[in-house]
């Protein structure tokens, strides 16, 4: 099993330019959950999904799209990218079942906007 | 909305010394408390996690207490080795399955 899986591992963006940031898992996980991370901060939620088709805003959702058309993917996209939004993102899920509050973090998006 | 404290930004100890960090959380509703560790360039990693219905966990040399009076839960970590330094982070779920995050504790463990 991979797990949940990021793509890319780095991109550099100039102002204006849009790009999606893939995320996927093979946990058969309900939840899935987007989140940024600055230099020497913590982790900000940015979207969050409970289910296909459903998705939520969480913290910091301005400049960002999601979209959740099935378990396994749940794309972020940015329309117009800022020097604002350098920053690390990380896909992560839980399983959203009974106890189980775990979230499992992918390998995170290193994204530079110039 | 709700947010976490998280006590020191940074934490220096000797080897072998015990490490303690502190999250003090606004949501009284909170019911799932878990702590991540996240090392250069990596990321997070659950170590431990505890619920509101007990008070102290322990696995090997971490162990993490609740205080749900007082809204605050700690980490603490026994006999430290160079391998522990890293950023720890806290975290606190109330309803839903969303993870407030705290800012981060950096422990460096010296030789």
């Amino acid at each position: 099993n991979a797990g949940v899986t990021q793509t890319p591992k780095f991109r550099i963006l100039k102002i204006g330019q849009s790009m999606t940031l893939q995320c996927a898992q093979d946990m058969n996980h309900n939840y899935m959950y987007w989140y940024r991370q600055d230099p020497g901060m913590g982790l900000k939620l940015i979207y969050y999904s409970v289910g296909a088709g459903i998705t939520d805003k969480g913290e910091v959702p301005n400049g960002y799209n999601v979209s959740r058309s099935t378990t396994e993917d749940f794309p972020l996209r940015l329309e117009l990218a800022a020097p604002s939004q350098t920053s690390v993102y990380f896909c992560a899920t839980s399983s959203g079942r009974g106890r189980n509050l775990t979230q499992y973090f992918g390998p995170g998006t290193r994204l530079t906007v110039l | 909305g709700e947010n976490v404290e998280q006590h020191p930004s940074t934490l220096s100890v000797q080897e072998g010394d015990s490490a303690v960090i502190k999250c003090t959380y606004s949501d009284s509703a909170s019911n799932y408390f878990p702590w991540y560790k996240q090392e250069l360039g990596k990321r997070p990693q659950l170590i431990i996690d505890i619920r509101s219905n007990v008070g102290e966990k322990k696995d090997q040399r971490i162990a993490v207490t609740l205080n749900k009076t007082a809204k605050h839960f700690s980490l603490h970590i026994t006999e430290t080795q160079p391998e522990d330094s890293a950023v720890y982070f806290c975290a606190f779920t109330g309803g839903g399955n969303k993870l407030t995050f705290g800012t981060g504790t950096q422990l460096k463990v010296e030789l």
